[in-house]
């Protein structure tokens, strides 16, 4: 399977602990995105990189939340100090500059809930 | 803010007949659309675009309609199928074709 993985499909944590997900995208896709999907709203957007680098913030992207992607291939993203209202979706995307950078590919998501 | 306006949060279709979903949007700077579909516990995926040099796009199935002055989209599906049942969303990318800006959905629901 070469398309977009993430790890894990479901966590269930108590408010105030610290989460890590994973990311690893279609191989040759440069471009990655976390966005975050909460009940009935379309995903929202929170971060993406090209390469390694990490080019736009959303402001939903608070200071307990941060994003890596090293190598430029996987990407992790934590969020520190859990409240409840970070229980969403979290889902992970990529895509290749140049070429259809506005076709992005996602992964199933990591269903967070803090309880 | 909502850019992205989807105002319809359901639909129910009969197995065969034509389904039309809506899209509405406020940025006119857009000049790409996306419609993605959702199963439950998957991710999106994209399903058809379109320019905004264009006013139509099909592939199979599936066609986009777009009309800028109206600053509407539609996808059609026809025939629909009880497997077209999921979540569509529409997507617009945002500058530097960086960030996808998402409607809220349109749950389909295609019945045998």
């Amino acid at each position: 399977d070469t398309g977009v993985s993430q790890d894990p499909r479901h966590k269930i944590t108590k408010r105030g602990q610290n989460v890590t997900f994973r990311c690893d995208p279609i191989s040759e896709h440069n471009r990655l995105y976390w966005y975050r999907q909460t009940l009935g709203q379309g995903p929202e957007f929170l971060t993406y990189f090209q390469n390694e680098a990490q080019l736009e913030k959303s402001r939903l992207l608070s200071d307990r939340f941060s994003a890596e992607r090293p190598k430029g291939s996987f990407s992790t993203l934590e969020i520190q100090r859990t409240e409840q209202g970070d229980s969403a979706m979290y889902l992970c995307a990529s895509s290749l500059v140049p070429g259809r950078p506005y076709e992005q590919y996602f992964g199933p998501g990591t269903r967070l809930t803090v309880t | 803010d909502q850019q992205v306006k989807q105002n319809s949060p359901s639909l129910s279709v009969q197995e065969g007949r034509i389904s039309i979903l809506n899209c509405d949007y406020t940025n006119s700077m857009f000049d790409y659309f996306l419609w993605y579909k959702k199963y439950p516990a998957e991710g999106p995926t994209f399903l058809i675009s379109i320019s905004s040099i264009k006013d139509k796009n099909e592939d199979g199935r599936f066609t986009v309609f777009l009309n800028k002055s109206a600053k509407h989209l539609s996808l059609h599906i026809v025939p629909s199928q009880p497997g077209d049942s999921a979540v569509y969303f529409c997507a617009a990318p945002g500058a530097r074709y960086s960030t996808l800006t998402f409607g809220k959905g349109t749950m389909l629901l295609v019945s045998p």
